[in-house]
């Protein structure tokens, strides 16, 4: 089976200081990963992806995101965070097994505290 | 930008009762995903469609169903409520089923069964 794992339910961290939400993946074949974020009381907002190509992905926020296939890893992370990034970050995988057409398969989520 | 609508945004009903939840994709996004997310967990694939015909199924229970209509809008309907149907449920669209495409989530419905 297709799964992604989010080994720490809470992440924290000093405003200004990297972050790091972790990540990892067991898949057949090639993966497609996704990072979403998630505010409370609102929907998941996609952040960034990985299909193939550089490692290191870039998206929305100044989130990264580097993709390790030896560790099967898929890592989220920010050079400084900020306040306003705490909320619950999802990791997701593509569906790939039986003919699926593709949905998400999401970890069970990370939440992210940024203090001032 | 445009972005996935769901409605209601809110819901309260009782055991046993209907309801009825409904999806507006992004325009020109033929492709329609539901997920039910409970209290603390992550969200789970329930069903989804592509091109008005359901293309995939997940852990839709059988009092659930949904379709999809000639403007790709969908529609969820639930019967026969029960306590563990409180959740909130989340709409996401595509354009097409391929796997590299992200799915844009709408801000969900938040159905609270009493």
């Amino acid at each position: 089976a297709q799964s992604v794992a989010q080994p720490e339910d809470q992440v924290n961290v000093a405003e200004g200081n990297p972050l790091t939400v972790k990540c990892t993946y067991s898949v057949s074949g090639n993966p497609y990963l996704f990072w979403y974020v998630q505010y409370p009381n609102r929907g998941l907002q996609f952040l960034l992806k990985y299909i193939t190509g550089d490692n290191l992905v870039k998206g929305s926020y100044g989130f990264e995101a580097e993709f390790n296939k030896s560790q099967t890893s898929f890592h989220l992370k920010k050079p400084s965070a900020l306040v306003s990034d705490s909320a619950l970050y999802f990791c997701a995988v593509r569906d790939m097994l039986g003919g699926s057409q593709g949905n998400l398969i999401f970890g069970k989520g990370t939440k992210l505290s940024v203090k001032p | 930008a445009a972005g996935v609508i769901q409605s209601p945004r809110h819901l309260i009903k009782e055991k046993r009762e209907t309801a009825t939840l409904k999806c507006y994709p992004i325009p020109r996004h033929d492709t329609v995903y539901w997920y039910q997310q409970g209290p603390g967990q992550d969200p789970q694939f329930l069903i989804s469609f592509y091109e008005k015909m359901q293309s995939d199924k997940g852990s839709i229970p059988d009092r659930f169903s949904a379709q999809q209509f000639s403007d790709y809008h969908s529609e969820l309907n639930m019967s026969s409520l029960e306590l563990g149907d409180s959740a909130l449920y989340f709409c996401a669209s595509s354009l097409g089923t391929a796997h590299s495409y992200e799915q844009y989530f709408g801000p969900g419905t938040r159905l609270t069964v009493t």
